[in-house]
């Protein structure tokens, strides 16, 4: 799923699988990016950053991977759980922090 | 540690009132920023502040909506005769510095306008 446009795009990946979120960022000069997670009712919660010097960055389960060519950046969930549902959004820094419009991730039993 | 707090969480105005949603950021943060967010939609941002100095408020609207981070007291992001396409949810974020470095968010305030 890729965030783009206005309306929530929707990845639904079954339980155990690994899943992959998309993410076009507009800034070519961007230095920093984020990505949130946002369930239901929540504030958005701090998953992982990458500075634009790296081109990949390891967390527990998740990995994000940022292609400055074609200003591109991906967030992959190992191990899909229950709990890993919910809205991802990625965000881009340079003056201020921009997000793009969030991809729902369902996660099926 | 107490993460950023905003009041209410939830608010309910008729059309024409006024709206003021309140924001702590977490200790040690000077730097703050709204966003708003539309249901089934992504967080757009509004406005970034530091004590008592508005720095960027290129994505607020110009008429009836502005903010204030005093010296003394949580930010203020203040609605006026509000309209049913104020309805949304409202985040504020803090952090300690303003450059790459993450931001803290609280749970929001959503605002329903009759």
């Amino acid at each position: 799923g890729e965030s783009v446009g206005l309306h929530l795009p929707t990845l639904s990946v079954q339980e155990g699988d690994n899943s992959i979120i998309n993410c076009a960022y507009s800034n070519s000069a961007s230095d920093y990016f984020i990505w949130y997670k946002q369930e239901s009712g929540k504030g958005p919660q701090f998953i992982i950053d990458i500075r634009s010097n790296m081109d990949k960055r390891q967390g527990q389960r998740v990995t994000v991977l940022l292609n400055k060519t074609v200003k591109h950046l991906s967030l992959q969930i190992a191990a899909t759980q229950p709990g890993d549902s919910a809205v991802y959004f990625c965000a881009e820094m340079l003056n201020d922090m921009r997000f793009g419009a969030g991809t729902r991730l369902t996660v099926k039993p | 540690n107490a993460g950023v707090m905003q009041n209410p969480r939830h608010l309910v105005r008729r059309r024409g009132q006024e709206a003021r949603l309140r924001c702590s950021p977490m200790k040690g943060h000077s730097h703050v920023y709204w966003y708003r967010q539309l249901p089934e939609e992504g967080l757009k941002f509004m406005v970034y502040l530091q004590k008592e100095n508005i720095i960027d408020e290129s994505g607020m609207p110009k008429e009836r909506f502005s903010a204030e981070f005093p010296k003394e007291g949580p930010s203020i992001l203040r609605i006026q005769q509000v309209v049913r396409g104020d309805s949304a949810a409202y985040f504020c974020a803090s952090s300690p510095t303003r450059q790459g470095n993450e931001q803290f968010f609280g749970p929001g305030t959503r605002l329903t306008v009759l």
